[in-house]
């Protein structure tokens, strides 16, 4: 699986818009970037996954650079809710998610 | 529809002891997994499996062993309790998806959150 880099923290404003970076500069064609993430040590969360087209779902945006060496999580208007670790995790769709591999993850703060 | 089912919650053992930590998903997976995660870490991955009857090792299998006799149960045990092992394990479970977008993300239990004193 290709190596992913998040930034080790960050803050938002509640009711602001959470753009959560991730750089995967060694991924391949047919991997695609899943967003999990985990809050307060509960068991990760499922948020959202693409391989190259922009995704949406009733949580997140997921908006991936057109080289795919990056993406974007968005959460549209963050709530005190969101304050939670995000992982950026790169897989092939195929091999399952039985061996995924958790980086360090985003510490995101939702700030009054 | 419980999804993944981790007991116990909260355990405390003494070195040298040993204990099986329960996994059970309703949801028909396939695949089944074992993390564990200390403190300010991500997650490392112990065992998974593919399938009833098949296990494979993961990152850090050392001290742990699994078996997976059905679909639904994966349950991790531990041998001889090490502090090493002082720890918070998950265990999820997934569909396994050839085709399609759909249907690939993995489920996570709450936790079961061990100590070795």
């Amino acid at each position: 699986d290709a190596k992913t880099t998040q930034p080790p923290s960050m803050d938002c404003a509640e009711g602001r818009a959470a753009n959560l970076p991730c750089n995967h500069s060694t991924i391949s064609g047919n991997e695609y970037v899943y967003w999990y993430r985990q809050i307060h040590s509960q068991g990760p969360q499922y948020i959202i996954h693409g391989l190259k087209n922009n995704e949406t779902n009733e949580m997140a945006s997921l908006i991936i650079t057109e080289d795919r060496k990056s993406s974007t999580l968005i959460l549209p208007h963050a709530t005190l809710r969101d304050t939670a670790v995000y992982y950026c995790i790169v897989r092939g769709l195929i091999q399952g998610a039985q061996k995924l591999v958790f980086g360090q993850g985003t510490r995101l703060t939702i700030n009054p | 529809n419980a999804g993944v089912t981790q007991t116990p919650k909260f355990q405390v053992l003494k070195t040298g002891q040993s204990m099986t930590l329960q996994c059970a998903q309703d949801m028909n997976h396939e695949y089944m997994s074992w993390y564990r995660q200390d403190p300010g870490m991500g997650l490392r991955l112990i065992h998974y499996s593919v399938g009833a009857g098949i296990t494979d090792q993961g990152e850090v299998p050392n001290g742990y062993n699994v078996s997976r006799s059905t679909t639904e149960d994966f349950p991790l045990r531990l041998l001889s309790a090490a502090p090493s092992q002082t720890s918070v394990y998950f265990c999820a479970s997934s569909y396994h998806t050839p085709t399609g977008f759909s249907g690939t993300e993995a489920f996570f239990g709450q936790g079961t959150r061990l100590t070795v004193v």
